[in-house]
């Protein structure tokens, strides 16, 4: 049983489109966090909520957290071919970061 | 960057040889991470540290060990490999002890197992 559901698994888009994809679970979480990984690398942090209703702005990124802190979306405002990559969830569990889970990722890819 | 080294980073291997892949970091953070990556199933945590010699199972620790002997250095020991556990390999560190904190990753071993 996946602790996060993340979706669309995979999103195909134009350059300068909206996107949104969402991350769920039936859990109450701590805090989430929103990684990024492209090709050949390892992921890499770009927020982490905490509150719940809380929403995050990383230029043209806009991160919210569910009022009940059991979900959270990820939109894109005219995404460019630089967003490409591999967006994934993580949950930490327990009273400090132990075990960091993570959900299965969408796969975005931005055409020119 | 976040010192972290993997090595090796690339590893091919026959089904039934043991294989240890090595994670090391500069950093001096308390817990270190081992996730396997496949397609379709994102970033899967085998096992972690939360200190020296101190570690704990994660999603899929089935055929795999670890060993933390030093601060630095967190080992993933694959004891008989098999063909199931051809995948992307990554390590991760972080100082943990908030809900903010932050992990770092290495850039992976690609490991292949005929």
């Amino acid at each position: 049983t996946q602790l996060l559901e993340q979706s669309p698994q995979f999103l195909s888009i134009q350059e300068g489109e909206n996107l949104t994809v969402y991350c769920n679970s039936s859990s109450v979480f701590s805090s989430l966090q929103w990684y990024r990984q492209e090709p050949g690398e390892g992921p890499v942090l770009l927020v982490t909520v905490v509150t719940g209703g809380e929403v995050k702005k990383l230029k043209r990124l806009t991160f919210q957290f569910g009022d009940a802190r059991k979900d959270s979306s990820l939109h894109i405002t005219a995404a460019q071919p630089g967003d490409t990559g591999l967006y994934l969830c993580a949950l930490g569990l327990g009273s400090t970061l132990g075990r960091l889970y993570f959900g299965r990722g969408t796969q975005l890819t931005v055409w020119p | 960057d976040a010192g972290i080294t993997q090595s090796p980073r690339h590893k091919v291997t026959e089904t039934g040889t043991p294989v240890t892949l090595r994670c090391h970091q500069t950093e001096n953070h308390r817990y270190m991470y081992w996730y396997r990556q496949d397609p379709g199933h994102g970033l899967r945590l085998i096992h972690y540290s939360y200190g020296v010699k101190d570690t704990d199972k994660g999603e899929v620790s089935d055929g795999y060990s670890v060993s933390r002997s030093k601060t630095e250095d967190f080992l993933l020991t694959l004891e008989s490999a098999t063909s199931s556990q051809t995948s992307v390999y990554f390590c991760a560190i972080s100082s943990g002890g908030a809900r903010d904190t932050e992990a770092f990753f290495g850039q992976g071993t690609r490991l292949t197992v005929v």
